[in-house]
């Protein structure tokens, strides 16, 4: 099993449409990263969150510490957000520092004018 | 350059070959890390730099995999007697320090024949 789960693995949305990808992890974490790989490979990293709530134009990231999950809404989406969205997280080590991250499958996002 | 710069691009060799992977940072970071995506999944870590030494590599596969950084700048990645299954993209990302967010260069897709 993955340390970290995303869901759904596809999704398509009609413009305008408000969205939420999921993520969920299965070990401590000191951080949890949402980023956007266009195709062609270049990632660009959108949320960077240990606790609480982030919000970023039309981009919200939230995450529940207790219950291990994260979300990305988006909201009023448009055909430029269709993307891979991919939930990445910062593991906890004890005794030392753990600076790599760990990443889910992703979520390819398509969005229909 | 603004971003992290990956070259070549794209490469395409055969089985057995030698290949060198460069990745040139964002001026200042101290930490550079580098990760390989396979066609459909995450990216999965391969080793992380502080500075000149690499400070994690337990993402190395094997032996034929190796790394580095001289200057604390650039880092090349070494790739001996390819294999087919080291056809993917490999992904190199800086940040000001460990546990900072992760800058994204595009990527070298390499091709194994």
């Amino acid at each position: 099993k993955n340390e970290v789960e995303q869901s759904p693995q596809n999704l398509t949305a009609q413009e305008g449409e408000f969205i939420t990808i999921n993520c969920s992890y299965s070990v401590g974490i000191s951080a949890l990263h949402w980023l956007q790989q266009h195709p062609g490979g270049g990632i660009v990293s959108l949320f960077m969150l240990s606790s609480g709530k982030k919000k970023h134009g039309r981009l919200i990231a939230t995450i529940n510490i207790q219950e291990k999950h994260s979300s990305l809404h988006i909201t009023a989406s448009h055909p430029r957000d269709s993307a891979v969205y991919i939930c990445a997280v910062r593991l906890e080590k004890s005794g030392g520092s753990n600076y790599k991250l760990t990443f889910g499958k992703g979520t390819l996002l398509t969005v229909n004018p | 350059g603004a971003g992290v710069s990956q070259t070549p691009s794209n490469k395409v060799t055969e089985k057995g070959k030698y290949v060198e992977l460069r990745c040139d940072p964002i001026s200042g970071h101290t930490a550079l890390y580098w990760y390989r995506q396979s066609l459909g999944q995450g990216p999965e870590f391969l080793i992380y730099f502080q500075g000149t030494g690499a400070a994690d590599d337990s993402g190395l596969p094997n032996d034929r995999f190796f790394a580095v950084r001289p200057e604390g700048s650039v880092s090349t990645l070494k790739i001996q007697r390819t294999e087919r299954g080291d056809s993917a993209v490999y992904l190199c990302a800086s940040s000001y320090g460990g546990g900072q967010p992760q800058h994204f260069g595009d990527g070298t897709r390499l091709s194994i024949l």
